[in-house]
């Protein structure tokens, strides 16, 4: 139990372009889910908390119109990367807490590595 | 500020024991998350501890001491697969996770 799913994998695309990353809670329902970025050699750094229904909080000095996020649904949560460029480049994962497992761990999806040209 | 140190880098050979230390300052903690992560993949959970002592979970165990802000992960009888990233993450608020960068773990023949 408590499998979490992202797609795509992977991603390449130009500067200037939209990317969308989905999260999904496989077997379980996320009340709550998270998304991290991860650059190389470096920490997860979490960007944004959401929950079903709701807004998402973002971080300190992340970007809430360039990363938007929507949880429409208890198992579904999208990331979505507006106006790409290089420096956004980067390994995105999202995790879920919820009915499955414990409820006080973050199950983390395989995440999604994005490259823009 | 918040703070969480772990090296950066073990070496370790195989059916060993070996000790990964973290130490961490945070402005709330609840509890301390260890973290497996190998490249380019999503760190999968190993141990949360909230009291302090030692937890056993077959070969690996976590300490908690929260007097001294202090943890470390347990891995005995070292296999290959075993070589990876492993995380020490400080639970700062209700589900609010400050991660550590991680110590790379190799584990040699």
């Amino acid at each position: 139990g408590a499998v979490v799913s992202q797609h795509p994998s992977w991603v390449i695309c130009k500067s200037g372009t939209s990317v969308k990353i989905e999260c999904r809670s496989l077997d379980f329902q996320a009340t709550t889910m998270f998304w991290y970025r991860q650059f190389p050699k470096q920490s997860l750094m979490l960007m944004a908390t959401s929950n079903e229904g709701s807004k998402a909080t973002y971080e300190q000095g992340v970007e809430k119109d360039k990363f938007l996020i929507n949880h429409a649904s208890l198992t579904l949560s999208t990331l979505t990367v507006t106006s790409a460029h290089p420096e956004d480049s980067s390994f995105y994962i999202c995790s879920a807490i919820g009915t499955s497992g414990r409820s006080d761990t973050q199950y983390f999806g395989p995440g999604t590595r994005l490259t823009v040209l | 500020g918040q703070n969480i140190d772990q090296p950066t880098e073990m070496t370790a050979t195989e059916g060993a024991i070996v000790q990964i230390n973290c130490t961490y300052q945070t402005s709330g903690f609840n509890g301390l998350f260890w973290y497996q992560q190998h490249a380019g993949e999503a760190p999968t959970f190993l141990s949360y501890n909230v009291l302090d002592g030692l937890e056993e979970k077959g070969r690996f165990s976590s300490f908690l001491s929260r007097s001294k802000g202090y943890s470390y992960l347990l891995l005995k009888e070292l296999q290959m697969k075993d070589s990876a990233s492993y995380l020490c993450a400080a639970e700062t608020g209700a589900n609010n996770l400050f991660f550590g960068t991680g110590t790379r773990l190799t584990v040699i023949p």
